[in-house]
Formats: C-alpha cells, sequence, structure tokens
C-alpha cells in the first residue's frame, strides 16, 4: 500500500516559520497536495500541484518538493493557523488518492 | 463557488447498508468529477472513490467490494453506499468535488461533513 508519511506534531511561536513535510515513494512521480483542517471543519485545499495556491490563500502558505519529499512552509505564522495539516497524492498504482497521517501544528 | 452538502441517517445497525446523499449547488455536476472521503476519529482522511458525472467510478480497492456510487444528473446531487457496515465504519463522511491534474486527483471543494455512527 501507499504511504505518505508526516510527523504527528509541530509547535513554533508566532512570526515564526513552520515547515511541515511529507514524505514517500509516489511523490517521485505524482504531485502533492496540502489541505488545513481546523477544529470540527472539513478540510480545506492550501496547496495544489506541489506549488500552487488556491484563490482567497494567503501569501505566507507556500509549498515545495524535492524527490520523495514535499514541504508545506508557512511563514510568519499567525494564532489562526493553527490545525492539522495533510499531505495528499496518489497511490503507486496511479489509480487513486491517499492521504498523509497529518501534522498537528500548534501555535505557542 | 460550489457548495456541497451531505445528507443521511446518522446512526446505522452494524451488517447493514450505510447510505448518505450529496446535494450540489452552485455548479452542475456534470463539469466535474466527485468523490467521497470518510475520516474516522483522530485519523486522517481516506478516499472511498471517485466518479465522473458519466457513471465511471474508481474505487479504493479497501472498500471496492462493499462500496458503490451513483450520480444524479436531474437533481444535481451523488450518492454513496457501504454494505455490511461495521464499527470501523464509524466515521465523519465528507462528499468532496475533485479535479484531475495528470495522474493524480484532488479535493477542491468539500462539504461540512455528516457523523455516521455504526452501532446497534
Amino acid at each position: 500500500s501507499t504511504e505518505l508519511t508526516q510527523a504527528p506534531s509541530l509547535s513554533v511561536s508566532p512570526g515564526q516559520t513552520a515547515r511541515i513535510a511529507c514524505s514517500g515513494d509516489a511523490l517521485s512521480k505524482h504531485s502533492g497536495y496540502w489541505y488545513q483542517q481546523k477544529s470540527g471543519q472539513a478540510p480545506t485545499l492550501v496547496i495544489f500541484k506541489d506549488t500552487e495556491r488556491p484563490s482567497g490563500i494567503p501569501g505566507r502558505f507556500s509549498g515545495s518538493g524535492s524527490g520523495t519529499t514535499i514541504t508545506l512552509t508557512i511563514t510568519e505564522v499567525q494564532a489562526e493557523d493553527e490545525a492539522d495539516y495533510y499531505c495528499q497524492s496518489t497511490d503507486n498504482s496511479d489509480t487513486y488518492p491517499v492521504f498523509g497521517g497529518g501534522t498537528k501544528l500548534t501555535v505557542l | 463557488q460550489v457548495h456541497l452538502q451531505e445528507s443521511g441517517p446518522g446512526l446505522v445497525k452494524p451488517s447493514e447498508t450505510l447510505s448518505l446523499t450529496c446535494r450540489v449547488s452552485g455548479g452542475s455536476v456534470t463539469t466535474s468529477y466527485w468523490s467521497w472521503i470518510r475520516q474516522a476519529p483522530g485519523k486522517g482522511p481516506e478516499c472511498i472513490g471517485y466518479m465522473f458525472y458519466t457513471g465511471r467510478t474508481n474505487y479504493n480497492p479497501s472498500f471496492k467490494s462493499r462500496v458503490t456510487m451513483s450520480i444524479d444528473t436531474p437533481k444535481n446531487q451523488f450518492s454513496l453506499k457501504v454494505n455490511s457496515v461495521n464499527a470501523a465504519d464509524t466515521a465523519v463522511y465528507y462528499c468532496a468535488s475533485a479535479r484531475r491534474s495528470g495522474a493524480s486527483y484532488y479535493f477542491e471543494y468539500w462539504g461540512q461533513g455528516t457523523l455516521v455512527t455504526v452501532s446497534a
């Protein structure tokens, strides 16, 4: 089965930069996507095709990728950025989407 | 902007069938792919499958034998059925619009989600 691995948690202070990584073999041949999920809400797409940002997503959110790892970077972190962040890609048989286990971002 | 709203029973008995419907507004079901995603308590999302308005479906192999997705273009909605449910199917179920990028699919708009509990 396809696996996307994320660190379970990350803590940063307001104004700092948060970097959330996601690794998996599928990322070497498929694009990566990032979703933000605040408590009790549905996920929201914040990055698509590794680096692109949907309209309405603040510019402090950016994405990058290299080899089997993609990274979501949030600069000048704000209290409102506290959420779970999930990466997503495609399974190794190129048939269905798969998600990482999520990283809980805590803003101290 | 597309808006999605799930509806269906919040409680299903073990071995019975879970049935959910997703109503689409602000767009047509004939212009996108559509998906069902679930999230068990404390876990990450899991894609159950996706479909195109023509009826072409692709199910996660983990669900393949128990799942049916269908679309009702006149009503602008789509549906999910999961047979023979058990406690492990307890989760928040989301419907979402899916976009295709090469061999990848991703989820642009999500419904608010509906909690389905499997219990006698």
